[in-house]
Formats: structure tokens, sequence, C-alpha cells
């Protein structure tokens, strides 16, 4: 079955440590999003891949990394984790059917960090 | 460049009534329109979605939404509201041969009464 994955779903943290955040999709899909989620609110775009070795930031400036080695792995990585770095992270693809565009996009569950 | 506003940024509604969630946009260009819904700790769904066909649009969970170009508007309408559509409500748009890059509206959270 096409899916997105996030691993993991919860992640408790001290301050300092190196985290990746890991998010694989089965169907394909050529664009990926990493947002930035605090909890009811609005979501933020922190990163995006057109496909393998595109990687562009988003609209929210993020202390985070990210790499597209493989079409179907897109993950975030936080080099030295901070308290204000706690909140969710929902990973997102989008592809193509033949030459069209397909704009909707697939969430996956996201992951809930809390940095203490 | 392209732009959604959710004008409510709460709407509460008692079961079995209707439910109306109001999204205004603004594009430079053709749009797609999208409506995901999200319970509590969860990623988000397609709902339903709109992009240059029918202007009446029929989702999933008995929603739908109507495009009305006239009124740079997609709200999403239900006849009767259930308690498991107690949710974040999130509009969408995006623009045909552009950047794919979303806009997200601030989300309407809809609250259902027994």
């Amino acid at each position: 079955e096409a899916d997105i994955y996030q691993t993991p779903r919860y992640l408790v943290i001290g301050t300092g440590k190196k985290i990746t955040l890991e998010c694989s999709q089965t169907m394909g899909h050529d664009k990926m999003y990493w947002y930035q989620q605090d909890p009811g609110m609005e979501l933020h775009l922190i990163h995006y891949s057109y496909g393998v070795n595109s990687t562009e930031k988003g609209d929210l400036s993020s202390e985070s990394t990210v790499s597209r080695i493989r079409t179907e792995h897109f993950p975030l990585t936080l080099e030295s984790a901070r308290p204000s770095h706690t909140s969710q992270y929902l990973c997102a693809s989008s592809g193509t059917s033949g030459k069209v565009a397909i704009y909707e996009q697939y969430f996956g569950p996201g992951t809930r960090l809390t940095v203490t | 460049a392209q732009s959604v506003t959710q004008l409510d940024s709460h709407v509460s509604v008692s079961e079995g009534t209707p439910v109306l969630l109001r999204c205004n946009y603004s594009s430079s260009y053709s749009p797609s329109l999208f409506w995901y819904v999200q319970h509590p700790n969860k990623g988000l769904q397609l709902l339903l979605k709109y992009t240059s066909a029918a202007t009446l649009v029929k989702g999933i969970n008995g929603f739908e939404a109507e495009f009305k170009k006239s009124e740079t508007s997609f709200h999403l309408t239900k006849p009767s509201a259930h308690m498991s559509d107690a949710a974040e409500y999130f509009c969408v748009v995006t623009v045909s041969g552009g950047s794919y890059i979303p806009t997200f509206g601030r989300g309407t959270s809809l609250i259902v009464h027994p």
C-alpha cells in the first residue's frame, strides 16, 4: 500500500543532542516537504525538495538541515537541539501522473519533538 | 503570488446542524484549491480538491466545496455535522505551472456540540 511514514512518532531529548527525523514515502513522488506546526497553530514550511539532490529552504527560518539522496527518503536533522525546537514536524509528498503535476499533498502522521 | 484567508479561526455547531467553513483566496493564475482535515495528534488528510473541472466538488465524509471565481471563494460545507467532524481544517491554494509550493490558510477549528 502506498504511504508516507515518519519515525519516531514521539521524541523527548535533552538540549544539545543531535537528532534526525525520518520520512519515507512509497509512492515514487518527486516532491517532498517538511512543515513545523505548534499545537493548534498553522503550518510553516521549513524545507522542500523537487527531487534527488534538490533541497530548498522554506518560508520559516530553521536551524535544521535536510538531504535527498534517494527519491523515497527525506530526513531532517538538528545538529544541536534546543527547547525552541519543541514542536510537531510533518512530512509530506506530492508527485506527477505521467507529465501532469499532482498538487495534492500526502502527509505523514508527524513527529512530536520535545527538547528539555 | 498567491494567498489564502480562512475567515474564522473557530466555528462551533451542534451535532446534526450544517457546517460552513469559509475560505477566500487570491492568485495571479489558475488556482488548484484543497481542503485538508487534521484530527488531534495526526497528520493532514485530503478532504477534497478543485483543479479546474466541476466547480462543485464532493469530498469524503459528506463534505463538499464550491469554487466561485467571481467571489474568489472556496467555502467548505456539510449538511449535518457529526461529533467525529471536530478537527482542524486547512484551506490550501497552489498555482498551476508555479513552484508547486502550496500556500496554507491559518486553519479553522471546528467544534461540534452534542
